[in-house]
């Protein structure tokens, strides 16, 4: 069964320090997104992206945050200078297309800390 | 008033009993109703979807969409104790998924 594939598993950085997510879509998914969950919070939406630009970003997602999709099949989400308070579980987000675009699968997840 | 709302539990019961989860949402936008499995450390699995009002069923699950009074709910039968998970109930009016905050179901034997 296909599957959103994340890297690394588990990222530990130093506050301040550069870091960058990883994920590999399902193979026909046009549609990605990035959430993210703070230990023992909800799921919180951060970014979509279609069609090589941002669709729409939560207002977490301000100017510390950036993705791309460098070479049409990875999807990364990067955090320039990484805080305390981004230490969370990231989740990477594919669908397909039109109405099914709604309808999104999920990674395992990248655990980030930050110290 | 939050957005989607769903009580955390923890919710305990016995094996092959019948477990109803259940979220409230504030958002008449919502077209999208999701129920996702998530183990501790996990990434969310997503085990059924409706669109707009009704009911869907797969094997021992049963998703119900009631958009009249904002409410939606996932049922399942002969819970097994490789239920135990936490289940998360979001939606959608764009693309953008709304979460709650997910009830914790533990099975026991």
């Amino acid at each position: 069964e296909p599957e959103v594939t994340q890297t690394p598993s588990h990222q530990v950085t130093q506050m301040g320090q550069e870091v960058i997510l990883r994920c590999v879509p399902i193979s026909n998914h046009l549609y990605f997104y990035w959430y993210r969950q703070i230990l023992g919070q909800k799921v919180e939406f951060l970014v979509s992206f279609y069609n090589n630009e941002i669709s729409e970003k939560s207002e977490i997602f301000d100017d510390q945050f950036s993705v791309e999709r460098p070479d049409g099949s990875n999807f990364t989400l990067k955090i320039r200078s990484t805080k305390l308070e981004d230490s969370a579980m990231y989740f990477c987000a594919t669908a397909t297309s039109g109405t099914t675009k709604n309808i999104q699968y999920f990674g395992a997840g990248t655990r980030l800390s930050v110290l | 008033q939050k957005e989607v709302e769903q009580d955390p539990g923890p919710l305990s019961v016995p094996e092959g009993a019948i477990v109803s989860l259940n979220c409230t949402y504030s958002n008449s936008a919502f077209q999208y109703f999701m129920w996702y499995r998530q183990y501790s450390r996990k990434g969310p699995e997503l085990l059924m979807y409706t669109y707009s009002s009704g009911n869907k069923e797969d094997g021992r699950f049963t998703a119900q969409v009631d958009k009249s009074s904002k409410y939606i709910s996932l049922f399942i039968r002969d819970s097994q104790p490789s239920d135990s998970a936490t289940y998360l109930c979001a939606m959608s009016g764009t693309d953008k998924l709304i979460f709650g905050t997910g009830t914790r179901l533990q099975v026991f034997p």
